[in-house]
């Protein structure tokens, strides 16, 4: 059973940092692209990044929103996937989720339990 | 970036009706490649999106095959053939055919 288990959210004053980490679990993780996908609360969903998998070099992309701000990272040998979040903004607040894509697609095909950020003074 | 919008933004049905939420893209979602890269997700409340659909038509594993969606090119729907009170929730479809990812504002969906 594929499992993805976000932790690291909390509150933070405006201008800090914070870092999200998530736990992957019932697959491998190097074959996978994977992106992070928040949600302010009552909002949508907003796409935040992507890495590649270890076959496309680990390349990473971000939203305009976050991107110079926000890196995301992986360690496959830990089964982990890292969102290092600086100078936040009060709009970054948002449920983060990790997710994951199929082996060889293109969309979102799992998604974890997701870990709050609030960005507030 | 590709703009998703959907309608309705809400909607009440009565258990065992028919429901239908349509989702409209900016630009075409079809890849040279041939496959239309829209998904549709459920986010039950206090929980994260669920995967129903895979471009365009094909249900996740586990889905009820109450769930189906079509369309081609920019329009896409996703028909619940018959609503169960568990399908309440908020429906989102998202294109992946290019980054940014983006996705509908979500239609709602409650029980009469």
């Amino acid at each position: 059973e594929v499992q993805l288990v976000e932790s690291g959210g909390g509150l933070v004053q405006p201008g800090g940092s914070l870092r999200l980490s998530c736990t992957a679990s019932g697959f491998t993780l190097s074959d996978h692209y994977m992106d992070w996908v928040r949600q302010a609360p009552g909002k949508g969903l907003e796409w935040v990044g992507r890495t590649t998998n270890k076959a496309d070099s680990y390349t990473t992309q971000y939203a305009a929103s976050v991107k110079g701000r926000f890196t995301m990272s992986r360690d496959d040998s830990k089964n982990s996937l890292y969102l290092q979040m600086n100078s936040l903004k009060t709009e970054d607040t948002a449920m983060y989720y990790c997710t994951r894509r199929p082996y060889g697609g293109r969309g979102i095909d799992s998604w974890g339990q997701g870990t709050l950020v609030t960005v507030s003074s | 970036d590709i703009v998703m919008t959907q309608t309705p933004l809400s909607l009440s049905v009565t258990p065992g009706q028919p429901a239908s939420i349509s989702c409209k893209s900016s630009q075409s979602l079809l890849h040279s490649a041939g496959k239309t890269y829209l998904y549709w997700y459920l986010q039950k409340s206090g929980q994260p999106p669920q995967l129903l659909i895979y471009e365009v038509s094909n249900r996740f594993s586990g889905v009820p095959d109450r769930f189906s969606g079509s369309g081609t090119g920019t329009d896409f729907t996703l028909k619940i053939s018959r609503v169960e009170a568990e399908d309440v929730g908020v429906y989102y479809c998202m294109q992946s055919l290019q980054l940014p990812f983006t996705f509908g504002p979500g239609t709602k969906v409650d029980i009469k």
